[in-house]
């Protein structure tokens, strides 16, 4: 399984744009990337999945460059309710990961 | 849809004595996953089924924890005897299949251990 490695925490405050990067050197060729999001006391919540170049949902963009080493979580416009636990993870196509640490986003007013 | 339903949502016990979670995941979810979340980290994956079968159990202690799945659909997972160090949130996932299919969680039983 890929290892992956993101920064411990951000700050940001609200409105602005915020950049989650995860690195993972290790992603084999069938891997996917996902980033799920955790509040307090609430299990982890799915915010997207994808293989390369861009995808794009109602919440989200998330960005893997051609040798797919890294890739970045974008939230448009954060407000103080998307402070949370960020996770990246990598997937094999027998549907195992592994949760890191994740990144502690903090939205301020 | 009903999301993934777990309880109890909290449990206070004394070390070695026994405890029981229960999980009912996503209707028509074939896997079923369980996590263990230790304060500060993210979750560590403790056993997945596929329908009733155990497709991964390597990181689940065997000697004090078991799960089961009987008819491929709602789970228990029991610790006994229960250690200090097990105090964490035990979270249930399901998915519809394996692979890449987005896991869905509960949100998970907060276990302390006096």
């Amino acid at each position: 399984l890929a290892k992956t490695t993101q920064p411990i925490s951000m700050d940001s405050y609200e409105g602005q744009e915020v950049n989650i990067t995860c690195s993972h050197n290790n992603i084999a060729t069938n891997d996917y990337i996902t980033w799920y999001q955790q509040f307090p006391s609430q299990g982890p919540r799915f915010i997207i999945q994808g293989y390369k170049t861009k995808v794009t949902n109602e919440v989200a963009s998330l960005f893997i460059p051609a040798d797919r080493k890294s890739s970045t979580l974008s939230l448009p416009r954060v407000s103080l309710s998307d402070t949370a636990v960020y996770y990246c993870l990598v997937r094999t196509n027998a549907g195992k990961s592994t949760f890191g640490d994740g990144t502690t986003l903090t939205v301020k007013p | 849809e009903a999301g993934v339903a777990q309880s109890p949502r909290y449990k206070i016990i004394e070390k070695r004595q026994s405890v029981a979670f229960w999980c009912n995941p996503i209707s028509g979810h074939a896997t079923l996953y369980w996590y263990q979340q230790i304060l500060g980290q993210g979750p560590k994956l403790l056993i997945q089924f596929q329908n009733n079968g155990v497709v991964d159990d390597s990181q689940l202690p065997k000697d004090r924890f078991s799960a089961e799945r009987l008819k491929g659909v709602d789970s228990t997972l029991k610790i006994q005897p229960a250690k200090l160090e097990d105090s964490a949130v035990y979270l249930c996932a399901s998915s519809l299949g394996g692979g890449y299919q987005p896991q869905h969680f509960g949100d998970g039983t907060r276990l302390s251990i006096l």
